[in-house]
């Protein structure tokens, strides 16, 4: 089975800096690495996904996410974040497309 | 081009009885997935249907049953309600397996409180 674990359950950031939200996960096989957002009272949605080839991957709203496998991580970056991405972030792996595992979620708060 | 659409949007259920949650998926999608997603927790996947056949099942008890019909849209069910079921219920919709790119498109969830 695949886990995901979010290493920060929270990440306050001030408006234009840089942020960085960490997602490991574990699997034995090969897995496919999404990030998702959810904004309050509202479902998911997909910010960007890694399924082969570059292992730098760019996703909406200016984010974008590193596969590293020999460290089992999918970061998600965002280089000026704004007032707007405040919300709840979450990592998801699967390894058939069928069953998707989820994190516990981040929470980004910009601050004015 | 509507999305995945999920009714009703709120329910509020006493403990023993029975509910069921609805959920239209993304035009054109054939699959559709449950999740629960407690609060302050990352969702959990409850089960995935396609060709109206249960696919794939998370570890969830048999309380938890489903359906699909022939139009792709899905019925969860919940039986004997248990305090603990109360959470936002998600259901995602896709292509098949070998047909698509690993997207699932998600419905705003019903929002299940039980008393």
């Amino acid at each position: 089975a695949q886990s995901v674990t979010q290493l920060d359950s929270q990440v306050p950031v001030f408006e234009e800096a840089p942020v960085e939200l960490r997602c490991n996960y574990s699997s034995s096989v090969s897995v496919y690495l999404f990030w998702y957002v959810q904004y309050p009272n509202q479902g998911l949605q997909l910010l960007l996904k890694y399924l082969s080839g570059s292992t730098l991957v760019k996703g909406i709203n200016g984010f974008e996410a590193e596969f590293n496998k020999s460290q089992t991580s999918f970061h998600l970056r965002k280089p000026s974040v704004h007032i707007s991405d405040t919300a709840e972030y979450f990592c998801a792996v699967t390894r058939t497309g069928n069953q998707f595992y989820f994190g516990t979620g981040t929470s980004l708060t910009v601050i004015p | 081009d509507a999305g995945v659409t999920q009714s009703p949007t709120h329910l509020i259920k006493t403990r023993g009885q029975q509910v069921t949650l609805r959920c239209s998926p993304k035009s054109g999608h054939d699959t559709v997935s449950w999740y629960q997603q407690a609060l302050g927790q990352g969702p959990q996947f409850i089960f995935q249907y396609y060709e109206e056949e249960e696919r794939q099942r998370g570890n969830f008890p048999d309380r938890f049953s489903g359906h699909q019909f022939p139009n792709y849209s899905s019925e969860l069910n919940v039986n004997a309600l248990l305090l603990g079921d109360s959470a936002l219920y998600l259901c995602a919709s896709s292509l098949a397996v070998g047909r698509r790119d690993y997207e699932q498109y998600f419905g705003p969830g019903t929002r299940l409180t039980v008393t």
